[in-house]
């Protein structure tokens, strides 16, 4: 079983809609859940952190965490052609002395015009 | 804005030779991880490391790797001995606290000939 597992895309919205990407993880004990966007060619960029069940909402972005359920979810609302990019689920495990972010495969959203 | 910042930008080296990836992670930050990025595929944790030692490795991170911070700001990651698998995009990342998302810098592409 994948660590995290993201639903396998791609994703294709038209602009203004709703996409939803998905996420779940299977270590029980993960603490934090984070949101990056990789552009090709680029580095991850984080967008969206959550540690504690329900929904968090920035901007047009909302992240939602279930952790009896091991599920986490972004939805970006009106989504433009600027989202087109690889969406990254991430898990964290940490103690003091570090952690270590886990990453899925990616979801790839096209936003199209 | 902060930013972890990654040197060269781009290495090619032939297989065999040693190379040197650097790091200036942001300042106040105190925890440090290295990533790798092969292409096409999942972002991939190859160490973390905190108060001047190594907290965590993963199995990628063999004896041909390690890593330094040779003084209070930069932060290495050497490949005594390259092969052609090493070829990747490998990534510095920093975080403030062990529980907060990362920061990625740029990422120095690596191609072993």
């Amino acid at each position: 079983q994948k660590e995290v597992e993201q639903n396998s895309g791609p994703l294709s919205v038209p602009e203004g809609a709703i996409a939803s990407l998905n996420c779940t993880y299977s270590d029980r004990v993960s603490q934090s859940f984070f949101w990056y966007r990789q552009y090709s060619g680029k580095s991850p960029e984080l967008i969206m952190s959550i540690y504690s069940n329900g929904d968090k909402e920035d901007g047009r972005f909302t992240a939602q965490l279930n952790k009896a359920s091991q599920y986490v979810s972004l939805l970006i609302r009106d989504s433009q052609p600027s989202d087109s990019a690889t969406y990254l689920c991430a898990v964290n495990k940490w103690e003091t002395s570090g952690s270590r972010l886990t990453f899925g495969e990616g979801t790839q959203l096209t936003v199209n015009p | 804005e902060p930013e972890v910042t990654q040197t060269p930008s781009h290495q090619v080296t032939q297989m065999g030779q040693e190379v040197i990836l650097r790091c200036v992670p942001i300042s106040n930050h105190l925890y440090f991880y290295w990533y790798r990025q092969i292409l096409g595929q999942k972002v991939e944790f190859l160490v973390s490391f905190y108060n001047n030692e190594i907290s965590e490795k993963s199995e990628i991170f063999d004896d041909q790797f390690s890593v330094e911070r040779p003084d209070g700001s930069n932060f290495t990651l050497k490949i005594r001995s390259t092969k052609l698998e090493d070829s990747a995009m490998y990534f510095c990342a920093s975080s403030p606290q062990v529980n907060y998302g990362y920061t990625f810098g740029s990422g120095t592409r690596l191609t072993v000939v």
